[in-house]
């Protein structure tokens, strides 16, 4: 059973656009949710991370909207850039816990 | 610094066969842990540890083996491979502790089982 679940399972933007990618977990002690990034033949590597008592944490072009209510958080990326292509995978962790569960990832696709 | 090292890159088995896939880190870190990574199933948790000499499974852990007998070092065994254990593994690492989030992962070993 996936813990933590992601959409859409591909996506496909044009340079300058913005894409954004949604995951949905049911377990409220979850209290780590952390995005990674991974490029062909690499692992992943931590992207932005955030915790629940914040509903929004930004680094640069990369945004992370949370709502915990809907158990719901989001990756947005704003102005998307062929560089950006790649896998991007959500996760979360339980309070106390060291492991991560993961979604099922989204491969990004920017259209020059 | 080299982080976490996995070897071998790439690996293709005969059904029955048995290998070790390894990992290394050179960060101190205490936890350690390997995932398999499957289209369209995300990556999974097979195994990890705390600490030497302490491991417990994770998600998916029939079909391997692992033992912390160093801080460095966390080998995941296969003893008699199969094809659904074709997929890429990845090792991950990070401090001891659940307040530390700076979780480490290798470049992975692509498996493959004939």
């Amino acid at each position: 059973q996936q813990q933590v679940k992601q959409s859409p399972q591909s996506l496909i933007v044009q340079k300058g656009g913005i894409s954004i990618i949604n995951c949905a977990y049911e377990n409220t002690a979850f209290d780590y949710f952390p995005w990674y990034q991974q490029f062909p033949g690499k692992g992943p590597a931590l992207l932005i991370a955030i915790r629940p008592d914040v509903s929004e944490k930004k680094e640069g072009r990369f945004t992370i909207s949370f709502n915990k209510s809907a158990k719901q958080f989001s990756l947005h990326i704003m102005d998307s850039q062929p560089g950006d292509s790649a896998t991007y995978f959500c996760a979360a962790r339980q309070t106390g816990a060291n492991n991560l569960f993961f979604g099922t990832g989204t491969r990004l696709t920017v259209i020059p | 610094n080299a982080g976490v090292t996995q070897t071998p890159k790439f690996q293709v088995l005969k059904t029955g066969q048995s290998m070790t896939l390894q990992c290394a880190q050179d960060m101190n870190h205490e936890y350690m842990s390997w995932y398999r990574q499957d289209p369209g199933m995300g990556l999974r948790l097979i195994h990890y540890s705390v600490g030497a000499g302490i491991t417990d499974q994770g998600e998916v852990p029939n079909g391997y083996n692992v033992s912390r007998s160093t801080t460095e070092d966390f080998p995941l065994r296969l003893l008699s491979a199969a094809p659904s254990q074709t997929s890429v593994y990845f090792c991950a690492s990070k401090p001891g502790g659940s307040s530390n989030y700076g979780y480490t992962f290798g470049s992975g070993t692509r498996l493959t089982v004939v």
